[in-house]
């Protein structure tokens, strides 16, 4: 099947500062890509719908000017957490669906976040 | 407004036994369902869905699942475990005029244990 991965797999930064995840679709194009997010023991929240070319669609609740989404390519968007506080300290996963007459979406493994 | 809730969030089998995994599902259109599974540190990956043809649905690995309307219920089955099934189980719902297969809205998970 397809392949989504994602950078880094896990980071630790310090409250302040600024963390980029990439989302990559190895073998496929994805105009779309989706961000979720999980906390310990909970659902995965979507948190966002990146679009390739435009503007990122946010889930309500969900801060654009704290989670900045670029698309920049048909195989990367990047998620950026801006101003980290420990609070932001979570697991985010990146998803991107297939085309064709039945969408599949295709996980990537994951990035651990731990804000200090 | 779809909901998901996964009862147990934790299961434990022994090899060779049936594995029964429940999801309930709340939505006010006819849903769209999901059952993923993720190992550790890698991505979910797509056991089966529902959408809206068999009511009986069929995928990867053994598994099935039982689209059951009247109990808004959509649970997850394996007649005998492998200790390759020890994962985490994630249930999910989509809104197929909305959101179409994309926007998905997951249960809180269930973590399976196979234990010899």
């Amino acid at each position: 099947g397809a392949v989504v991965s994602q950078h880094p797999s896990w980071v630790i930064c310090k409250s302040g500062t600024s963390v980029k995840i990439e989302c990559r679709s190895l073998d496929f194009q994805a105009t779309t890509m989706f961000w979720y997010r999980q906390f310990p023991k909970q659902s995965l929240m979507l948190m966002a719908t990146s679009n390739e070319g435009s503007k990122a669609t946010y889930e309500q609740g969900v801060e654009k000017d704290k989670f900045l989404i670029n698309h920049a390519s048909l195989t990367l968007s990047t998620l950026t957490v801006t101003s980290a506080h420990p609070e932001d300290s979570s697991f985010y996963i990146c998803s991107a669906p297939t085309r064709g007459a039945e969408e599949t979406q295709y996980f990537g493994p994951g990035t651990r976040l731990l804000v200090l | 407004a779809q909901s998901v809730t996964q009862l147990g969030s934790h299961v434990s089998v022994s090899e060779g036994a049936l594995v029964l995994l429940r999801c309930n599902y709340s939505s006010s259109v006819p849903p769209y369902l999901f059952w993923y599974v993720q190992y550790p540190n890698q991505g979910l990956q797509l056991l089966l869905k529902y959408t809206s043809a068999a009511t009986l649905v069929k995928g990867i690995n053994g598994f099935e699942a039982e689209f059951k309307k009247s109990e808004t219920s959509f649970h997850l089955t394996k007649p005998s475990a492998h200790m390759s099934d020890a994962a985490e189980y994630f249930c999910a719902v989509s809104d197929p005029v909305s959101g179409g297969y994309n926007k998905l809205i997951f249960g809180a998970g269930t973590r399976l244990a196979v234990h010899p």
